[in-house]
């Protein structure tokens, strides 16, 4: 069974959308959470690490639920430069575990 | 640019040759990770050094992929008697807490 499953999408949402990505985690060890954002043919970058009570930085929202072992990403008002894929990470021990992906393309 | 660099950025090798990357992470996390991410997949976590100590490396894919950080600084990752299979972007990552910066990676195509 994977550490992390998410769906792969494709999410297709017109400027100024509102979207929710999910994931789940399978380790009830997990002890941290994140999202990164990966550009087409880039490296990945930290998008916002996740917390229990959660988080928001500016149009972006994450949200932990550890007993279903969920995590959510929101997007509100969507931008065409948010079209990326997004990263579900969690951390086990230091060793760290991503999700395959959520692939969105926000369309003008 | 995060301050992590990759080299070389791309290798084209034929199956059964020998490969060596390299990793140059920031200067002062010490912790340096190596990941494998094929089309259409997230990363895939392969092992880790904390200094030069190698902290986990039973997710490595095979005996013939090794991977050393001999003075706790650069990291090198080889792979041995290359494979078609072994064709993928491999991703080096430092950090010093819980927050990762990725190289811009090495992509390697095995003919």
């Amino acid at each position: 069974r994977k550490e992390v499953e998410q769906d792969p999408g494709p999410f297709n949402v017109p400027e100024g959308a509102t979207v929710a990505f999910n994931c789940t985690y399978s380790n009830s060890a997990s002890q941290s959470f994140f999202w990164y954002r990966q550009d087409c043919r880039k490296e990945p970058k930290l998008l916002m690490s996740v917390y229990s009570s959660g988080n928001e930085d500016g149009r972006f929202t994450a949200q932990l639920n550890r007993a279903s072992q969920y995590i959510s990403l929101l997007i509100r008002d969507s931008k065409l430069s948010d079209s990326a894929t997004y990263l579900c990470v969690v951390n086990i021990g230091n060793q760290f575990y991503f999700g395959t992906g959520t692939s969105l393309t926000v369309i003008p | 640019d995060t301050g992590v660099s990759q080299d070389p950025r791309h290798k084209i090798t034929k199956r059964g040759q020998n490969v060596t990357f390299r990793c140059d992470p920031i200067s002062e996390h010490n912790r340096l990770y190596w990941y494998r991410q094929t089309l259409g997949q997230g990363p895939e976590f392969l092992t880790y050094f904390q200094n030069e100590a190698q902290l986990e490396k039973s997710r490595l894919l095979s005996d013939r992929f090794s991977a050393e950080r001999p003075k706790g600084s650069f990291s090198t990752l080889e792979i041995q008697r290359t494979e078609q299979g072994d064709s993928a972007m491999y991703l080096c990552a430092s950090a010093s807490q819980e927050t990762q910066y990725f190289g811009p990676g090495t992509r390697l195509l095995v003919l």
